[in-house]
């Protein structure tokens, strides 16, 4: 166990759900990622939120939206998603600010858009 | 941005073998170079790692080597086993933002 947390593992929605993802770490970090994989990119970017504040939002639509309340947790929201967005959705923390330091991935979020 | 590719995308050799894995990057100011294995439906994690200021680390049957004039780093697999099958992904961090970017990964596959 990393000590990053992700639920659920697995979801299943239609295109006018709304879901969330959640994110949990319990390292001490203060920085929080939400990467995309699928085959297409392997390891996207798509949200960093340093000490609570999104620093990076890597041009991803507006139907996905990052919610930081403090710096062990973190969620992303989902709604009218579509079948391109099923993917494995990776949380990651690290401490921010030195760099170079080592990230540390949650287990993901399978998700599926029908 | 950060650009990092990676290659091959895919690669077998016979356990025992060596394996080597190619990145190169684009911002000279990228500083730190982490290597992550995922297993399949695992998450991946941080094997060795290399800073700016050395050009070779090793640990055991795996090493890592940058040159930072032409921008690019590798890594090494000695005597290849069954084990190390997995995707490989190697990433850059200017280490201002705490972002990594990531390469596209390296499917490696160790036959028997």
């Amino acid at each position: 166990e990393t000590g990053v947390t992700q639920t659920p593992r697995h979801l299943v929605m239609g295109m006018t759900n709304k879901k969330s993802l959640k994110c949990e770490q319990h390292l001490g970090h203060n920085a929080m990622y939400w990467y995309k994989q699928s085959a297409k990119k392997p390891l996207e970017l798509m949200f960093v939120y340093n000490f609570k504040e999104q620093t990076e939002n890597n041009s991803v639509p507006s139907r996905f939206s990052p919610e930081c309340p403090n710096s062990s947790h973190l969620f992303l929201h989902l709604h009218t998603l579509q079948p391109e967005d099923s993917a494995l959705y990776l949380c990651a923390s690290s401490h921010a600010g030195t760099g170079n330091t080592e990230a540390f991935f949650g287990q993901g979020t399978r998700l599926t858009v029908v | 941005g950060e650009n990092v590719e990676q290659h091959p995308s895919t690669l077998s050799v016979q356990e025992g073998d060596s394996a080597v894995i190619k990145c190169t990057y684009s911002d000279s100011a990228s500083n730190y170079f982490p290597w992550y294995k995922q297993e399949l439906g695992k998450r991946p994690q941080l094997i060795i790692d290399i800073r700016s200021n050395v050009g070779e680390k090793k640990d055991q049957r795996i090493a890592v080597t940058l040159n930072k004039t032409a921008k690019h780093f590798s890594l090494h697999i000695t005597e290849t086993q069954p084990e190390d099958s997995a995707v490989y992904f190697c990433a850059a961090d200017t280490g201002t933002a705490s972002k990594l970017t990531f390469g596209t990964g390296t499917r490696l596959q160790v036959m028997l």
